[in-house]
């Protein structure tokens, strides 16, 4: 069964702070694999990651993917506390719609 | 601007009663969904919709219908036969299901749904 699994599912932070977040996936077909951030209510998109760009970086926040070992990253630097937030990882296999990750919550204290 | 509206924001039924949430999206998109989030569980799928007068069942479909009689609109309903509403509902539009889609969703804010 295909499956999503981020790590870890809560983590606390200083201001200044730089952290990575996980998310390892198992699927057949595999197309692109989404992070989305979520602040209170509707989930923001920050990047997609295919086999064709498998790097992405805006600001603070960067990505990667790696498509032998099966993971991406979520690395932000620099941590303010606006970056409080739940992250998704979510992947998409072929046509069909995304398949989300439990998220994992991340709190950064001043 | 364009976006995807639902409503009500917050809703509380008693058990035993149906209750319908609202979608409307006004960025011409095909393809429309929607996902239920509880704490800890992430999101996932009721049903989904690629084209009008046709969805499919999500992960999750038992105890909720849906139509898409317009482009614009994907209801929700949540009937008495859902064992366990009480959470937070999402809808999402995407392109659709060309090639040119690359899956990335689009939400709506939210309806928090209670049940008493």
């Amino acid at each position: 069964e295909d499956k999503v699994v981020q790590s870890p599912l809560s983590l606390v932070v200083h201001e200044g702070d730089t952290v990575t977040l996980n998310c390892s996936y198992e699927v057949t077909n595999f197309r692109s694999l989404l992070w989305y951030k979520q602040e209170k209510k509707a989930p923001t998109f920050l990047f997609m990651l295919t086999s064709s760009g498998i790097e992405k970086k805006s600001g603070r926040l960067s990505s990667i993917l790696d498509k032998k070992e099966l993971f991406s990253i979520l690395n932000i630097t620099a941590t303010q506390t606006g970056d409080s937030a739940v992250y998704l990882c979510a992947y998409r296999r072929g046509n069909t719609p995304l398949v989300f990750g439990k998220g994992t919550r991340l709190s950064v204290i001043a | 601007d364009g976006g995807i509206t639902q409503s009500p924001k917050y809703l509380f039924r008693k058990e035993g009663q149906n209750v319908t949430l609202s979608c409307e999206q006004n960025l011409n998109h095909d393809a429309m969904y929607w996902y239920r989030q509880d704490p800890g569980q992430g999101l996932r799928l009721i049903y989904y919709s690629q084209i009008v007068n046709d969805f499919q069942k999500g992960d999750i479909a038992e105890g909720y219908s849906v139509s898409r009689e317009k482009k614009e609109s994907f209801p929700l309903t949540v009937t008495s036969a859902q064992k366990n509403p009480t959470a937070f509902y999402l809808c999402a539009s995407s392109i659709g299901t060309s090639r040119s889609d690359t899956g990335e969703l689009f939400f709506g804010e939210g309806s928090r749904l209670t049940v008493l």
